[in-house]
């Protein structure tokens, strides 16, 4: 069983839609969680950063972490054709980082 | 938030050669950084864990003598690829780990590495 599992989609969504994108995890020990976004042809871009449970929230990017569950999502409100991405979640109990695998995020105008 | 730079973007060598890639992070210390390796429409594979003053721990099926990692400083990780061959040709990601309370990683923009 992976670390984490992230399904990889592609999602296409109209533009102005809620996304929805998540990961379960199965390693107790994570602390840390985080979401990416990468562009083609890009490095990641950190987006979201998550110590422990509960909710945080950045513009139209809201990051929820359920450890009971071990289960994170990224919400994305009013979603633009500018977040057509990939978008990865990573975690980490202090010293590794575990990534998903990516899911691959479509907009349409 | 952070900056992780990473020079140069692209880069084409002949088969053969030996090609050097830096990861700086620019205004942080990172005691750690990591190497990645990525093919098109594929998720990041680990390559090596570089701590700074130590030598770099490699992934299994990682060749540390092909590629030879250096993090001499805090910031600054080298990845050089010694004799490249056309299979080599990938896209190479670095990042910097934060530490402290704050433990998280920001990655550098990559560099694409074309062998002829």
């Amino acid at each position: 069983q992976k670390e984490v599992e992230q399904d990889p989609g592609p999602l296409s969504v109209p533009e102005g839609a809620i996304v929805s994108l998540n990961c379960t995890y199965s390693n107790s020990a994570f602390q840390y969680f985080m979401w990416y976004r990468q562009y083609s042809r890009k490095g990641p871009e950190l987006l979201m950063y998550t110590y422990s449970s509960g909710n945080k929230e950045d513009g139209r990017f809201t990051a929820q972490v359920d450890k009971s569950s071990k289960y994170i999502s990224l919400f994305i409100r009013d979603s633009q054709p500018s977040d057509s991405a990939t978008y990865l979640c990573a975690m980490s109990p202090g010293n590794q980082f575990y990534f998903g695998t990516g899911t691959s995020l479509t907009v349409i105008p | 938030g952070a900056v992780v730079s990473q020079h140069p973007s692209r880069v084409i060598c002949k088969s053969g050669t030996s090609v050097k890639i830096e990861c700086r992070s620019l205004d942080f210390q990172a005691t750690t950084m990591f190497w990645y390796r990525q093919f098109p429409k594929q998720s990041l594979m680990l390559m090596a864990t570089s701590n700074e003053g130590s030598k770099a721990t490699y992934e299994q099926g990682v060749e540390k003598d092909k590629f030879l990692i250096n993090h001499a400083s805090l910031t600054l990780s080298t990845l050089t690829v010694t004799s490249a061959h056309p299979e080599d040709s990938s896209f190479y990601i670095c990042s910097a780990r934060t530490g402290g309370l704050g433990n998280t990683i920001y990655f550098g923009e990559g560099s694409w590495l074309t062998v002829v």
